[in-house]
């Protein structure tokens, strides 16, 4: 298994463009989500997905949107670039078993995210 | 409001020494908690879980103490590693979000001197 991937590793913006950012995971998990972390900060949950077709905000949500699909994607939209959206964005999923606690997240490589 | 809170944004510690990161959180309904670790250009990875019915949970050289009184954990490392220098979370589920979520603390960077 390859677990959670993600594109691209790195990407610069200017102010005002778009871009997604891609995500997939082939541990058929029920469970997505998106987060960022700026320096010297948590992680702060952007959006997440319990399921395809199901999606929720997080903490963060505002200037992103997400999709859900399929099982295995998760994409991040970014519609118009802003400097404060400069950070590094992480992917996760989790299996969601009925009757145990079981909270552990898989985590990507991250998209480290430039926006000038 | 930050629930989960780690208020060492650094430490170093020797090698074969022990290191001890430190956790305090808010929410006396939480009932799970979670260390992660996390490498540079890398994402984090799952280290260690305690249910909130136990005060301690061990797995090799990693033992998470839990004091549900204080509201406090702490991860101790024994003996420490070059390689365990990295930046550690602790995490606890969102119980006000619901449990599909995770709440994370802005984590310690662990540094192990040789």
């Amino acid at each position: 298994n390859a677990g959670v991937t993600q594109t691209p590793k790195f990407r610069i913006l200017k102010i005002g463009q778009s871009m997604t950012l891609q995500c997939t995971q082939d541990m058929n998990h029920n469970y997505m989500y998106w987060y960022r972390q700026d320096p010297g900060m948590g992680l702060k949950l952007i959006y997440y997905s319990v399921g395809a077709g199901i999606t929720d905000k997080g903490e963060v949500p505002n200037g992103y949107n997400v999709s859900r699909s399929t099982t295995e994607d998760f994409p991040l939209r970014l519609e118009l670039a802003a400097p404060s959206q400069t950070s590094v964005y992480f992917c996760a999923s989790r299996h969601r078993d009925r009757g145990k606690k079981n909270y552990e997240q898989y985590f990507g490589p991250g998209t480290r995210l430039t926006v000038t | 409001d930050q629930q989960v809170k780690q208020n060492s944004p650094s430490l170093s510690v020797q090698e074969g020494r022990i290191s001890i990161l430190n956790c305090d959180y808010t929410n006396s309904m939480f009932d799970y908690f979670l260390w992660y670790k996390k490498y540079p250009a890398e994402g984090p990875t799952f280290l260690i879980s305690i249910s909130s019915i136990k005060d301690k949970n061990e797995d090799g050289r990693f033992t998470v103490f839990l004091n549900k009184s204080a509201k406090h954990l702490s991860l101790h490392i024994v003996p420490s590693q070059p390689g365990d220098s990295a930046v550690y979370f602790c995490a606890a589920p969102a119980s006000n979000f619901g449990n599909e979520k995770l709440t994370f603390g802005t984590g310690t960077r662990l540094t192990i001197i040789p």
